[in-house]
């Protein structure tokens, strides 16, 4: 399974857009680019998935490049809610269910 | 419609007792999968089952075991328990095996071992 890196954390301000980035360097061509995000030790909560394309939902924008080599979380408008440790991780059939979570990035909002 | 459904939430065991832990799927999910959480070791994969059948198994000892029942739901299991098995365990469900299919979480059942 392709390993992702983040980096440890980040700032942003609310109200701003909070931009993660997630390197997926060795991921293959059936391999999905999945976000998910943890508060303060609850389940961690899906955000958004995708392949190839650019993708959006209510909640969040997932970039990922050409190569898909590596993805952006876009958070548009990001609020004190957003406080979360943010995991990137790759899934492929039919071993999806065993994901592996990395350390994920800290995005602190601030006021 | 109801999320994964994690059950007890917390729970104090004492060193070599056992302990069983249950999560109940959304409705419609055939697939759990397992995953223990501790501050050194981060989010660790545990076990999947999809039809009653363990599918894939990570990297734990015999004495962390699991199983599926005919309507879905999940048990894990844990024998002898150890101080280094305090974690937060939690729960994800999805649909099928597939990759192109959301996982949704559980709230987790936090395990501290005495």
């Amino acid at each position: 399974d392709a390993k992702t890196t983040q980096p440890p954390s980040m700032d942003c301000a609310e109200g701003r857009a909070a931009n993660l980035p997630c390197n997926h360097s060795t991921i293959s061509g059936n391999e999905y680019v999945y976000w998910y995000r943890q508060i303060h030790s609850q389940g961690p909560q899906y955000i958004i998935h995708g392949l190839k394309n650019n993708e959006t939902n209510e909640m969040a924008s997932l970039i990922i490049t050409e190569d898909r080599k590596s993805s952006t979380l876009i958070l548009p408008h990001a609020t004190l809610r957003d406080t979360a440790v943010y995991y990137c991780i790759v899934r492929v059939a039919p071993n999806a269910g065993k994901s592996t979570f990395g350390d994920g990035t800290t995005l602190t909002v601030k006021p | 419609k109801a999320g994964v459904t994690q059950t007890p939430r917390y729970l104090i065991k004492t060193r070599g007792q056992q302990v069983t832990l249950s999560c109940s799927p959304i409705s419609g999910h055939r697939s759990v999968s397992w995953y223990q959480q501790t501050p050194g070791q981060g989010l660790q994969f545990l076990f999947e089952y999809f039809s009653e059948t363990q599918r894939n198994k990570g990297n734990f000892p015999g004495r962390f075991s699991g199983r599926q029942f005919s309507n879905s739901r999940s048990e894990m299991n844990v024998s002898t328990l150890e101080l280094g098995d305090s974690a937060l365990y939690l729960c994800a469900s999805s649909l099928n095996l597939g990759a192109n299919t959301e996982a949704f979480f559980g709230q987790g059942t936090r395990l501290t071992v005495v």
